[in-house]
């Protein structure tokens, strides 16, 4: 399976934007990116997920690099709800793997 | 619509118990699985299925064991349950489709939270 490499931590403030990064320089071309979150206490939320292209939701942004070696997911407007664990997984198979992810804190 | 529902919420089992984790949906979801996480971990892939009847082992499958007999329900048995295996337990389910699989999200439950002493 690709691998995925993502800081451990980040930290931003309420209401600005947050980039967080990916790398992932093995991504096959049958890979999907997918981004999950996990609020404490609570299991994993879709976030959201694309292949090449660019994706928006109402939730978050997608940038994907041209070669697909690395993928930004962009908060737009953090807020305190926003603190949680980020996954970024490649998914091309019916099982997905979870990595350690970035944990984001939200300061008021 | 529940989406991914999952009992007990909690459970505390003394060592060599065995138990059934139950996990339902009702999105008919081909794919349905099963993932643990210890504390401060990420989420460890344990058995899942593509199907009523199809079953195969993820990345820590020993020590638990599962069957698929409808699409709604996919149940984790511990046969003989050890303190190593006090983790959140969760499950989770997405659409399946063969070649597109990457395509489709997953949805999780709440999880369990097991302790064994």
């Amino acid at each position: 399976d690709a691998k995925t490499t993502q800081p451990n931590s980040m930290e931003s403030n309420e209401e600005e934007p947050v980039h967080l990064p990916c790398n992932h320089s093995t991504i096959s071309g049958t890979d999907y990116i997918h981004w999950y979150r996990q609020l404490p206490s609570q299991g994993p939320e879709y976030v959201i997920h694309g292949l090449t292209s660019n994706v928006n939701n109402r939730m978050a942004s997608l940038a994907i690099a041209e070669d697909r070696k690395s993928s930004t997911l962009i908060l737009h407007r953090a807020t305190l709800r926003d603190a949680a664990v980020y996954y970024c997984i490649l998914r091309d198979s019916n099982d997905m793997r979870f990595g350690a992810g970035t944990r984001l804190t939200v300061k008021p | 619509n529940a989406g991914v529902t999952q009992t007990p919420k909690f459970q505390v089992l003394k060592t060599g118990q065995s138990m059934t984790l139950q996990c339902a949906q009702d999105m008919n979801h081909e794919y349905m699985s099963w993932y643990r996480q210890d504390p401060g971990m990420g989420l460890r892939l344990i058995h899942y299925s593509v199907g009523a009847g199809i079953t195969d082992q993820g990345e820590v499958p020993n020590g638990y064991n599962v069957s698929r007999s409808t699409t709604e329900d996919f149940p984790l048995r511990l046969l003989s349950a050890a303190p190593s295996q006090t983790s959140v337990y969760f499950c989770a389910s997405s659409y399946s489709s063969a070649g597109l699989a990457g395509y489709y999200e997953q949805y999780f439950g709440p999880g369990t939270r097991l302790t064994v002493t």
